[in-house]
């Protein structure tokens, strides 16, 4: 069963860049068709769709956030990873990793501080 | 930018009864839209796909409908485990997507 794991840095000073990585088990990242998906949520509210990666390399990512987003994918570590530049308060939530938006990370709490 | 519609914010219902959850699109999103769902403390699950298709593992007491902007999640007969915030998702600008603000069930 393909199970995925966000990890990285909880706590982000604003104008910083926060860095998480998306391990993924028990299946392989390389696998056809397949995308790779980074969606958040900020505290009580609802999801946020941030970007997507897929086997080919192309990346896709949300108008509203497309010039402070990159996601990458490293095939050696079976793992793909999110960048977002320049955050402030606002981009304070859980994020989540997800593959073809059938299998979700359990997510990651964000917290972008003053 | 095409923005989903959920409604009623909260849903409040006992259980055995039946929920019907809407979600309106703002423009035609042909029958690219799916349901979630999504407990306190976890990831969103996939229920419903394109419109109607059930996912893996979904109980049959859960059912989409609906094509262009207008859908909707029906729950027949409501288990304790239903009560959650449903979303729903649009992929017809695929690889782009977005998602409704939700729906939250909650006991009556």
């Amino acid at each position: 069963q393909l199970q995925l794991q966000e990890s990285g840095s909880g706590l982000v000073k604003s104008s910083q860049t926060l860095s998480l990585t998306c391990a993924v088990s028990g299946g392989s990242i390389s696998s056809g068709g397949s995308s790779w998906n980074w969606i958040r949520q900020p505290p009580g509210k609802g999801l946020e769709w941030i970007g997507s990666i897929y086997e080919s390399g192309n990346t896709y990512y949300n108008p509203s956030l497309k010039s402070r987003v990159a996601i990458s994918v490293d095939r050696s570590k079976n793992q793909f990873s999110l960048k977002l530049s320049s955050v402030t308060a606002a981009d304070t939530a859980v994020y989540y990793c997800a593959r073809d938006y059938t299998d979700w990370g359990q997510g990651t709490l964000v917290t972008v501080s003053s | 930018e095409i923005v989903l519609t959920q409604s009623p914010a909260t849903l409040s219902l006992s259980p055995g009864e039946r929920a019907t959850l809407s979600c309106r699109a703002s423009q035609s999103v042909s029958n690219y839209l799916a349901w979630y769902q999504q407990k306190p403390g976890q990831a969103p699950r996939l229920l419903i796909y394109d419109a109607s298709n059930r996912a893996t593992g979904i109980p049959a007491r859960f059912s989409g409908s609906g094509s262009g902007t207008d859908f909707t999640l029906t729950i027949t007969s409501l288990e304790p485990e239903d009560f959650a915030v449903y979303y729903c998702q649009q992929r017809s600008n695929w690889p782009m997507c977005s998602f409704g603000q939700g729906t939250k069930l909650e006991i009556k």
